[in-house]
């Protein structure tokens, strides 16, 4: 099936500095990227739609301009994660669907647990 | 407002019996479901899915059943393994750009 690769798996970064995640979708391309966070024992709660070329889409309750989402190729978005604070420390997910194919599975990155000291 | 629930947050199962997972939803607009199998520290991987002209859908040991008027679905996982122990994660494809709406997941732990 489709591949979606996150980078990294986990980070360790001080506060106040930012932190950058990598979303690329392998083998498909993805006009349209999600990033999720999850809270412990919580669901996974979409933050933000990546869209190619064009401004991220952030939920409500979700700061752009902490959460600066890229979406720079078909194949690649970025979130970056700035002047951290230790509340940001979660799970962070992004997903991916192939492009034209919106009722199909949704292909996930690995995640990026990220803590903030 | 949670659009999609799992109300049971845990199932314990004995191998080789069958594991039911529910989960509900509000939105009668929704016409595509998923089903997530998720380990901890990883992202969800998908398992099996559903669309709303079907009320059945059946990969090897999973099954997805849907009953659009109680607006439910459930996964069966028949028989079980300890492997399938993870939590699982129902979701419904929503928003205009068809971004997932997860369930808070239930976690199946299935004995040997």
């Amino acid at each position: 099936g489709a591949v979606v690769s996150q980078h990294p798996s986990r980070v360790i970064c001080k506060s106040g500095t930012s932190v950058k995640i990598e979303c690329r979708s392998l083998d498909f391309q993805a006009t349209t990227m999600f990033w999720y966070r999850q809270f412990p024992k919580k669901s996974l709660m979409l933050m933000a739609t990546s869209n190619e070329g064009s401004k991220a889409t952030y939920e409500q309750g979700v700061e752009k301009d902490k959460f600066l989402i890229n979406h720079a190729s078909l194949t690649l978005s970025t979130l970056t994660v700035t002047s951290a604070h230790p509340e940001d420390s979660s799970f962070y997910i992004c997903s991916a669907r192939d492009r034209g194919k919106m009722n199909t599975e949704a292909f996930f990155g690995q995640g990026t647990r990220l803590t903030v000291v | 407002d949670q659009q999609v629930k799992q109300n049971s947050p845990s199932l314990s199962v004995q191998e080789g019996r069958i594991s039911i997972l529910n989960c509900d939803y509000t939105n009668s607009m929704f016409d595509y479901f998923l089903w997530y199998k998720k380990y901890p520290a990883e992202g969800p991987t998908f398992l099996i899915s559903i669309s709303s002209i079907k009320d059945k859908n059946e990969d090897g040991r999973f099954t997805v059943f849907l009953n659009k008027s109680a607006k439910h679905l459930s996964l069966h996982i028949v028989p079980s393994q300890p492997g399938d122990s993870a939590v699982y994660f129902c979701a419904a494809v929503g928003g205009s750009q068809g971004n997932l709406i997860f369930g808070k997941g239930t976690k199946l732990s299935v004995k040997p």
